[in-house]
């Protein structure tokens, strides 16, 4: 069965410093994977996805993602994080056999502190 | 591009009534769209996958003839909530399933700003 995970419920951190949010997952067949973030009371926001080719996938914002296959994570990350990036993130994962029906992950509340 | 539209943005009823809600592509074609709910601090949870011209499928749980779904066009899918109960209050959420020429590269969800549904 397919499966997303994401081990931090929230993660904090100061405006400037790099920003890691993590997510492994399960799936059968070759990955697709997508982090979306959320804003309250809004819907989901496409950030990145990764379905083959470089292993370092850059997105919006200046998010960036980088898919392990051995260590099946594909973790979020920013160098330098921003106010504006508190919000609620999520990782996501379908699988080329399927119907591109999305397993997200539980969600990781981001908050990044003056 | 890939914009994706949902209306009414919050809507309040009464216990017994129906509501629909609209999901739209604004900016392409989708044959494709999902139905989420939300429940407040926790994840999406798939209810229905709505596919043009044909029966919605719904996942596990979900009742089908409680949430109705209806993708009469590539850039319209209704779902409507009949007879609503105060524990069907939530945020639904829809995603429209962009692809381009059946390159799996394109394939990507692009999410509605989701519809507040409060039941009294």
């Amino acid at each position: 069965a397919q499966s997303v995970a994401q081990p931090e419920d929230q993660v904090n951190v100061a405006e400037g410093n790099p920003l890691t949010v993590k997510c492994t997952y399960s799936v059968s067949g070759n990955p697709y994977l997508f982090w979306y973030v959320q804003y309250p009371n809004r819907g989901l926001q496409f950030l990145l996805k990764y379905i083959t080719g470089d292993n370092l996938v850059k997105g919006s914002y200046g998010f960036e993602a980088e898919f392990n296959k051995s260590q099946t994570s594909f973790h979020l990350k920013k160098p330098s994080a921003l106010v504006s990036d508190s919000a609620l993130y999520f990782c996501a994962v379908s699988s080329s056999s399927n119907t591109g029906k999305l397993i997200f992950g539980q969600g990781t509340t981001l908050q990044v502190k003056p | 591009g890939a914009v994706v539209s949902q209306h009414p943005s919050r809507v309040i009823c009464k216990s017994g009534t129906s509501v629909k809600i609209e999901c739209r592509s604004l900016d392409f074609q989708a044959t494709t769209m999902f139905w989420y709910r939300q429940f407040p601090k926790q994840s999406l949870m798939l209810m229905a996958t709505s596919n043009e011209g044909s029966k919605a499928t719904y996942e596990q749980g979900v009742e089908k003839d409680k949430f109705l779904i209806n993708h009469a066009s590539l850039t319209l899918s209704t779902l409507t909530v009949t007879s609503a109960h105060p524990e069907d209050s939530s945020f639904y959420i829809c995603s429209a399933r962009y692809t381009s020429g059946g390159v799996s590269s394109t394939d990507t969800q692009y999410f509605g700003p989701g519809t507040r549904l409060t039941v009294l």
